[in-house]
């Protein structure tokens, strides 16, 4: 059972657009993390939002924790060729320690 | 080193061999974890590892797989009488604490069963 949901699965756009990549669970995750990872390399760590509604900021990165805590997004301003890989995000309970829950990734492509 | 380190990178091996995988943490991480991701999906998890006891196993698929973490840094995943569909880019993460949910990540073991 995947408990969190990814969507695009595929995401392919032209340098400069803007795009928006969704993460969606029918249960609370006390924390949200996105990750990024590129081809032979493991995910590297991008964001954690850990409060309902809280908006994180990176560069052209922005990330949204929805108000129940069940849903995120992540949202890229002017894309650049340099922003293609695997989105991931993975969700932490405190109930299960420091598990993560991974959804199924968004392979992103930006094209020159 | 400054990361998470795993060793070997690729390892083909034949099914029904046993196989061990190696993982460093970041130098002072107590808690390590160990992930699975096939083609196209997210890491899925196996193992977590609070000092050297294993603190949740709940994701091994089977008693092929074990874990051992005897000194509470390097830790190696154990599988006995590989299957094919034990093929699987195997990920090792570390973070600081029990409580601190930001994993960094190893850039994984490929492991191929033919």
């Amino acid at each position: 059972t995947q408990l969190l949901e990814q969507s695009p699965q595929f995401l392919s756009i032209q340098e400069g657009e803007n795009l928006t990549v969704y993460c969606n669970s029918s249960s609370v995750f006390s924390s949200l993390q996105w990750y990024r990872q590129e081809p032979g390399e493991g995910p590297v760590l991008l964001v954690t939002v850990v409060t309902g509604g809280e908006v994180k900021k990176l560069k052209r990165l922005t990330f949204q924790f929805g108000d129940a805590r069940k849903d995120s997004s992540l949202h890229i301003t002017a894309a650049q060729t340099g922003d293609t890989g695997l989105y991931l995000c993975a969700g932490g309970r405190e109930t299960s320690g420091s598990r993560l829950t991974f959804g199924e990734g968004t392979q992103l492509t930006v094209n020159p | 080193g400054a990361g998470v380190s795993q060793t070997p990178s690729n390892k083909v091996t034949e099914k029904g061999k046993y196989v061990e995988l190696r993982c460093d943490p970041i130098s002072g991480h107590t808690a390590l974890y160990w992930y699975r991701q096939s083609l196209g999906q997210g890491p899925e998890f196996l193992i977590y590892f609070q000092g050297t006891g294993a603190a949740d196993d709940s994701g091994l698929p089977n008693d092929r797989f074990f874990a051992v973490r005897p000194e509470g840094s390097v830790s190696t995943l154990k599988i006995q009488r590989t299957e094919r569909g034990d093929s699987a880019v195997y990920l090792c993460a570390s973070s600081l604490s029990r409580m601190n949910t930001e994993a960094f990540f190893g850039q994984g073991t490929r492991l191929t069963v033919v």
